[in-house]
């Protein structure tokens, strides 16, 4: 069945850096578009980030645009989230989802990163 | 990038119908029917029960319908039941590898 896990998250001061992992199963990873999306608590939902099946088109929402970098490793069924110069705002449950067509078919159960002094 | 209007909250009772809008632009719910609708619990990963505006993924139950409208979206939930109590987001392609979600909605079944 499919599995996405999620891992990485935790707690980090203002300006700091975190890497997101979210690790695949039960699918072929390489063929599939992958996202982020995050949920800041007791918030809805904004999407982050996309990445083509191959890794070679990538776009990110304005709010992380130039701060966050999506990547993925097919050889390893993984997907990556850098996030640099974090904020108070980018507090949030990330989740990894898998994209079929134009919806997220399977989520992860996502990971919390903090941001806070 | 401006979140689709979600009403905050709906409720019904047991065996009633709500319905729950999306409503967006011409750039998103309007401009795409590839409108999606998401089933939250709380501490849970959001699942899928909508997609393409009217498609339900096997599983779903057909007591939840989907529709658009111009620029609005609806979820529709017949025959209501305690478990169907959670949070929805609408969600809509916007173009250019783009997505835009809904504020959400939090359904109560009385």
């Amino acid at each position: 069945q499919v599995q996405l896990v999620e891992s990485g998250g935790g707690l980090v001061k203002p300006g700091g850096s975190l890497r997101l992992s979210c690790a695949a199963s039960g699918f072929t990873f390489s063929d599939y578009y992958m996202s982020w999306i995050r949920q800041a608590p007791g918030k809805g939902l904004e999407w982050v980030s996309y990445i083509s099946s191959s890794g070679s088109t990538i776009y990110y929402a304005d709010s992380v645009k130039g701060r966050f970098t999506i990547s993925r490793d097919n050889a390893k069924n993984s997907l990556y989230l850098q996030m640099n110069s974090l904020r108070a705002e980018d507090t949030a449950v990330y989740y990894c989802a898998r994209l079929l067509g134009s919806k997220f078919d399977y989520w992860g159960q996502g990971t919390l990163v903090t941001v806070s002094s | 990038q401006s979140a689709l209007t979600q009403p905050r909250s709906v409720s019904g009772s047991p065996g009633q119908s709500v319905t729950i809008s999306c409503t967006g632009t011409s750039s998103d719910v309007g401009g795409y029917n590839y409108v999606s609708w998401y089933q939250q619990h709380p501490g849970k990963a959001p699942k899928l029960m909508i997609y393409d505006v009217s498609k339900r993924p096997s599983g779903v139950p057909d007591r939840f319908s989907g529709s658009k409208s111009g620029n609005t979206a609806s979820l529709t939930i017949s025959g209501l039941q305690a478990e169907d109590e959670a949070d929805y987001y609408c969600c809509s392609y916007a173009g250019s590898y783009f997505w835009v979600f809904g504020g959400g909605t939090k359904l109560t079944v009385l």
